[in-house]
């Protein structure tokens, strides 16, 4: 069962372009991470969020964690080629042992 | 600093043969996990162990076994290949505390197909 949805799957932009992921779940998660994956690499860590409501900003990218800790965006502002990459977002469930649910991910492609 | 080590990076096998994919890291972490990762279907957990001594299944167990002798390695243990298992294997370390607040850290995958 696939606990969290990410949209879109995949998103071809230019350059200076910018863009939001969503991550969605009907699940309540007690914090919420967002992973960046490159070709032949495993998951980064990018951030992670914990309150309701709350607001991360890492340089150019936005994080915000759903006041019902349910839901999760990642706004990219003036997007590089460099942003290039998968991006995953994690949610931690609170039974017992505190296990990750990763998402289905968004393939981002950002063209010069 | 290593982190997280993955071997081998690639491998393909025949359907019925076993193998063991080594995962070692240096950073003292008691959590470990395996992961699989298909297309289009983001990150399953299939065994977790939250120190030496100690494992549990995730998700996806099934056709799978590991071990944690010690806090730095935790293999992953296919005993019969099957199709359904080809797919890129990831590695994952983070400190105890507080799983979901702490960064996992993930190698760079073992990529394998069963033919």
């Amino acid at each position: 069962t696939q606990l969290l949805e990410q949209s879109p799957q995949f998103l071809s932009i230019q350059e200076g372009e910018n863009l939001t992921v969503y991550c969605n779940s009907s699940s309540v998660f007690s914090s919420l991470q967002w992973y960046r994956q490159e070709p032949g690499e495993g998951p980064v860590l990018l951030v992670t969020v914990v309150t309701g409501g709350e607001v991360k900003k890492l340089k150019r990218l936005t994080f915000q964690f759903g006041d019902a800790r349910k839901d999760s965006s990642l706004h990219i502002t003036a997007a590089q080629p460099g942003d290039t990459g998968l991006y995953l977002c994690a949610g931690a469930l609170n039974t017992g042992f505190q296990k990750l649910v990763f998402g289905t991910g968004t393939r981002l492609l950002v063209s010069p | 600093n290593a982190g997280v080590t993955q071997t081998p990076k690639f491998r393909i096998l025949k359907i019925g043969q076993s193998m063991t994919l080594q995962c070692t890291q240096d950073m003292n972490h008691n959590y470990m996990y395996w992961y699989r990762q298909d297309p289009g279907m983001g990150l399953k957990l299939i065994y977790y162990s939250v120190g030496a001594g100690i494992t549990d299944k995730g998700e996806v167990p099934n056709g799978y076994n590991v071990s944690r002798s010690t806090t730095e390695d935790f293999p992953l243990r296919l005993e019969l290949a099957a199709p359904s298992q080809t797919s890129v294997y990831f590695c994952a370390s983070s400190y105890s505390v507080r799983v979901g607040n702490q960064p996992q850290h993930f190698g760079d995958g073992t990529r394998l197909s069963i033919l």
